[in-house]
């Protein structure tokens, strides 16, 4: 089975800080995505992979960053959180092939104050 | 881009039968996925179709219509852990991102 690990359930943070969200799969997957859900709006991808030291941006790009330094991990960086990114932080990991489904980690809830 | 629709919400019995209806609006359709999601968990993938017609898994079939940009989620013998979202998401194109529906919340009662 696919095993995509996110580093915490829940986070508290500040405003302002930088805040650094992990996300590794077991299963040398070549694509990662970064996602947050907010009632109302669905998934959104903030940011996606392809490749070790390659990323793209999605819908929702701007107050985040990534990095991709190995193919197993993929993380997401609030340079200077604010509380609107107080949300549910979903990461997800899929092979190349267009049926090949993306595999979800359990979630980040995370909270700006 | 792509626009993609589902129902809010819906109500229905144990044993029953539901229907989940997705309709979207893509460039450059190539492929479409069904996920479920339980309160606070990870969405898990149900289904995949990406020729006209209808894919069955057990309780759960997808059906596609490309010409039509729809496809449904079909939910027989309902059973009370069949409570959750389900998500339809769109795949535009030669890559692997996907567009996500806002999800269906489908309440099942006894």
């Amino acid at each position: 089975d696919v095993k995509v690990t996110q580093s915490s359930r829940y986070l508290v943070k500040r405003t302002g800080e930088k805040v650094f969200l992990e996300c590794v799969q077991d299963m040398d997957h070549e694509n990662m995505f970064w996602y947050r859900q907010d009632p109302g709006l669905g998934l959104r991808l903030i940011y996606f992979s392809y490749d070790v030291k390659m990323k793209e941006k999605g819908d929702i790009p701007e107050g985040y960053s990534v990095s991709r330094e190995k193919k197993e991990r993929f993380s997401l960086i609030l340079e200077s959180a604010s509380t609107n990114q107080t949300s549910m932080y979903l990461c997800a990991s899929s092979t190349r092939g267009g049926n090949q489904p993306q595999h979800f980690g359990d979630g980040t809830r995370l909270s700006i104050l | 881009g792509q626009n993609i629709d589902q129902p809010t919400e819906m109500t229905a019995t144990e044993g029953a039968i539901v229907q989940i209806n997705c309709t979207y609006q893509t460039s450059g359709f190539n492929g479409l996925f069904w996920y479920q999601q339980h309160a606070a968990e990870a969405p898990t993938f149900l289904s995949y179709n990406v020729l006209d017609g209808l894919e069955e898994k057990g309780r759960f079939s997808s059906f596609l219509s490309r010409s039509k940009g729809y496809s449904y989620l079909l939910l027989k013998e309902l059973q009370m852990k069949d409570s959750a979202s389900y998500l339809c998401a769109v795949r535009d194109g030669g890559n692997n991102r996907l567009a996500f529906g806002k999800g269906n919340q489908v309440v099942v009662i006894p």
